[in-house]
């Protein structure tokens, strides 16, 4: 299974927009990117997710980047209820429906 | 719909003692997991299954045993708990290769 990387914590204001990266360098053809997040003392929960192209949801945006190697997930206005560890996950779309996760970053918001 | 329960939302152990972590779902999903996350960590992959009658080992598989007698329930057993098994322990279903919705944790103490 493919690798990402991400920085160990971030921080920002309330309202602010926030871009959370991931690099991803071993990614194959087939992988999808997916991101969860966890809030304190819960399960994790489906963000979004995407293959090659931009993708929008109620939630947060995930810009992927040409050679896929890398890919940020935003957050258009962070509120406190954002904060969390967000993880982002290579999945392959085949037969099995395993996650890997990694250690995630850390979003503090401050009000 | 409950979505995935899990029982009990937390248990003390001895050493030695035997245990099964139960996890249900009403999504009428065919994939299941379990996952364990120790302090810090991200969470890791113990056991999953695609089908009813069908399970398979994850990363950290030992120590555990799990079955697949309907498509509603997944348990987990601990055969001979130890220290080392101490976590918060996730089961999550997901329709196919799809999202994967998570339980809020059963949280394990084994002293």
């Amino acid at each position: 299974d493919a690798k990402t990387t991400q920085p160990n914590s971030m921080e920002s204001n309330e309202e602010e927009p926030v871009h959370l990266p991931c690099n991803h360098s071993t990614i194959s053809g087939t992988d999808y990117i997916h991101w969860y997040r966890q809030l304190p003392s819960q399960g994790p929960e489906y963000v979004i997710h995407g293959l090659t192209s931009n993708v929008n949801n109620r939630m947060a945006s995930l810009a992927i980047a040409e050679d896929r190697k890398s890919s940020t997930l935003i957050l258009h206005r962070a509120t406190l209820r954002d904060a969390a560890v967000y993880y982002c996950i290579l999945r392959d779309n085949g037969n099995t429906d395993k996650l890997i996760f990694g250690t995630g970053t850390r979003l503090q918001v401050f009000p | 719909n409950a979505g995935v329960t899990q029982t009990p939302k937390f248990q003390v152990l001895k050493t030695g003692q035997s245990m099964t972590l139960q996890c249900a779902q009403d999504m009428n999903h065919e994939y299941m997991s379990w996952y364990r996350q120790d302090p810090g960590m991200g969470l890791r992959l113990i056991h999953y299954s695609v089908g009813a009658g069908i399970t398979d080992q994850g990363e950290v598989p030992n120590g555990y045993n799990v079955s697949r007698s309907t498509t509603e329930d997944f348990p987990l057993r601990l055969l001979s708990a130890a220290p080392s098994q101490t976590s918060v322990y996730f089961c999550a279903s997901s329709a196919a290769v799809g999202t994967q919705y998570f339980g809020p944790g059963t949280r394990l103490l084994v002293l």
